[in-house]
């Protein structure tokens, strides 16, 4: 499979707890997003990625929130004290300079 | 913060009808538009990537035009089917913000059979 793929696919987290997203993008795109999704809304930017420099960041993205890319490969999404508001999908995408960008399915974050 | 607008927000529509949606984006700095169509528990898929002003993209019965000037993108689909049913995306992707995608909120297409 050469597609973006992101894991885990769902998780369920109690409140005040930390969790961690991985995704792997298409091996030869270099810029990397992750995106957050929910009800009602369109993808939302959290921060972006070119080879591994983290080149901007959302202000929605508070301190909880921290990305890395390291090596320039795949890249993880850790939310600290996971809050209810954090409930959301949260989507990977991948893309080289000139093409359209390239979703991996998402990972589902419910915080109870 | 750029805005990107869409609309309608949600469309009824009956199988066979045909239908359109807009998007609206900043007309400065522009680079390209990209349409995407998301399907229920699948992942955002690209229909179309806009570059040029004037710009008419066609894949089976789903079309796009592009207006930079103005700024604004059509979408249509013509003779809508039941498996047409899904949110439909547009990014904004400016020459000055370094590579990221200013996502609308989507307009959701649910076509009856």
């Amino acid at each position: 499979d050469t597609g973006v793929s992101q894991d885990p696919r769902h998780k369920i987290t109690k409140r005040g707890q930390n969790v961690t997203f991985r995704c792997d993008p298409i091996s030869e795109h270099n810029r990397l997003y992750w995106y957050r999704q929910t009800l009602g809304q369109g993808p939302e930017f959290l921060t972006y990625f070119q080879n591994e420099a983290q080149l901007e960041k959302s202000r929605l993205l508070s301190d909880r929130f921290s990305a890395e890319r390291p090596k320039g490969s795949f890249s993880t999404l850790e939310i600290q004290r996971t809050e209810q508001g954090d409930s959301a999908m949260y989507l990977c995408a991948s893309r080289s300079r000139n093409t359209e960008a390239f979703f991996g399915q998402g990972t589902r974050l419910t915080v109870v | 913060i750029l805005n990107v607008e869409q609309s309608p927000q949600s469309l009824h529509v009956q199988e066979g009808d045909s239908t359109n949606f807009t998007c609206s984006f900043p007309s400065s700095n522009f680079y390209a538009l990209h349409w995407y169509r998301w399907e229920t528990a699948k992942s955002p898929e690209a229909l179309f990537v806009m570059t040029l002003n004037g710009d008419e993209k066609k894949k089976g019965r789903i079309s796009a035009t592009l207006n930079t000037k103005e700024g604004y993108s059509y979408l249509y689909i013509k003779g809508s089917q039941p498996e047409d049913s899904a949110t439909y995306l547009c990014a904004f992707y400016s020459g000055s913000t370094l590579g990221r995608l200013y996502f609308g909120r989507g307009t959701q297409l649910t076509v009856w059979p």
